[in-house]
């Protein structure tokens, strides 16, 4: 199962572009790229999901080097609201486990 | 919209009492999760079912078991409450491996 590595916290201010880049180094042929958001005292919730190249949601978008060794979440201009804990997760294949790692903690200001 | 309800949202039991938390999906998903969740920790996978009657161990199993005997419920017990056990559970459920996993809102449980 591929491990991800990604910052412990962040801080931006409102309407500024975020981005938070994960590295997960030992990601299998068939892993796809996750990225889940977490409020307190709510359950995650799904963002964005890739494979390869760049994907974008209405929420944000994901970037995803020829490598697969690390991807990046790309929040434009964020507001109070996005303040939350950002997790990216590899996963897929041979196994339905999600590995979640502690997550970024996104502090944003006004 | 896919719902996941607990059974609880908080839940305070004593050390040795046996400990059942329920979760309930509305949209016939196949595979559905327990997890805790502790601070410093992240996210740490307890049991999964992939369908009825079926379980896995995750990353955490022990003093935990579940019980999946109709697809859109899935109990996590708790067979004798430990005061390590205090944290907050989240269940989830997904129709597919490479699909997204839909969250309840967690039951923070405590054991005294």
């Amino acid at each position: 199962l591929a491990k991800t590595t990604q910052p412990i916290s962040m801080d931006s201010y409102e309407g500024q572009e975020v981005n938070i880049t994960c590295s997960h180094n030992n990601i299998a042929t068939n892993d796809y790229i996750t990225w889940y958001q977490q409020f307190p005292s709510q359950g995650p919730r799904f963002i964005i999901q890739g494979y390869k190249t760049k994907v974008t949601n209405e929420v944000a978008s994901l970037f995803i080097p020829a490598d697969r060794k690390s991807s990046t979440l790309s929040l434009p201009r964020v507001s109070l609201s996005d303040t939350a804990v950002y997790y990216c997760l590899a996963y897929g294949g041979a196994t339905n486990k999600l590995i979640f790692g502690t997550g970024t903690l996104l502090a944003v200001q006004p | 919209d896919v719902k996941v309800t607990q059974s609880s949202r908080y839940l305070v039991k004593r050390t040795g009492e046996k400990v059942f938390l329920e979760c309930v999906q509305d949209m016939d998903h196949e595979n559905m999760f327990w997890y805790r969740q502790d601070p410093g920790l992240g996210l740490r996978l307890i049991y999964f079912s992939y369908d009825v009657k079926m379980k896995e161990k995750g990353d955490i199993p022990e003093g935990y078991s579940v019980s999946r005997e109709k697809k859109e419920r899935f109990s996590l017990i708790l067979e004798s409450a430990s005061t390590n056990q205090t944290s907050m559970y989240l269940c989830a459920s997904r129709t597919g491996t490479y699909n997204e996993q839909f969250f309840g809102p967690g039951t923070r449980l405590t054991v005294l």
